[in-house]
């Protein structure tokens, strides 16, 4: 089946510490997004990618860094500089012109 | 700017009753998509469907319907004759036609159907 997988469903860090979130897609969509979403707001952009190797920041990039060294793949790391990083993270794809995106379920991360 | 407006937070109805979900736009763009997604408890966004400005006809999909009016700069979200399954939080969206990376979303609608 073609989609996106985020894993793993529920993340918990440590204050300091940083966490990579990981996102794979099959669907063979050259862009590649991450979204945060807190409690009764909205989809917030974070990073997006249109191809390999580049990358552009969201509304809300600080305290998050991204890669994107192959097509699928497009992690993204909360740091220890995001001061409020409890909320749930998607990931989603699209092909590169605006036919919308398509979402992975996840993760919930947590700071303890 | 771009803006989506959900004024509804929460919903509830008893299955079987019909029920509409809001929607109004903000755009500065002639062209444009406008979106609707589900999001149900496992969390994953459901893609339901994609309107663009160019076509103002209303979709009809089994209970599903949508309404398109660009006078009102309004996409409104029917479900006819409601269910359990329903239930989940549905967000409206906007992009540009060519640009996929400013998609807004509205805050969302949480939708419960009690059996």
């Amino acid at each position: 089946d073609g989609g996106i997988t985020q894993s793993p469903k529920y993340l918990f860090r440590k204050e300091g510490q940083n966490v990579t979130l990981s996102c794979e897609q099959n669907l063979n969509h050259d862009a590649m997004y991450w979204y945060r979403q807190d409690p009764g707001q909205g989809l917030r952009l974070i990073y997006y990618s249109q191809i390999v190797n580049d990358f552009q920041k969201g509304d809300i990039a600080e305290g998050y860094s991204v890669s994107r060294e192959k097509k699928e793949s497009f992690p993204l790391t909360v740091t220890s500089a995001q001061k409020n990083p409890t909320a749930f993270y998607l990931c989603a794809s699209s092909i590169s012109e605006g036919r919308g995106q398509y979402f992975g379920a996840g993760p919930r991360l947590s700071v303890l | 700017a771009q803006k989506v407006t959900q004024a509804q937070t929460e919903i509830s109805v008893v299955e079987k009753e019909d029920v509409t979900l809001d929607c109004v736009y903000e755009t500065r763009d002639t062209t444009y998509y406008l979106f609707w997604y589900k999001q149900p408890p496992s969390g994953e966004l459901v893609f339901l469907i994609r309107r663009n400005s160019f076509d103002e006809q209303n979709e009809i999909s089994g209970r599903y319907s949508w309404n398109f009016q660009k006078s009102t700069s309004s996409f409104n979200f029917t479900i006819t004759a409601s269910q359990v399954v329903d239930s989940a939080v549905y967000f409206c969206a906007l992009s540009g036609l060519y640009n996929n990376n400013d998609m807004r979303f509205g805050a969302g609608t949480r939708l419960t159907v009690k059996p």
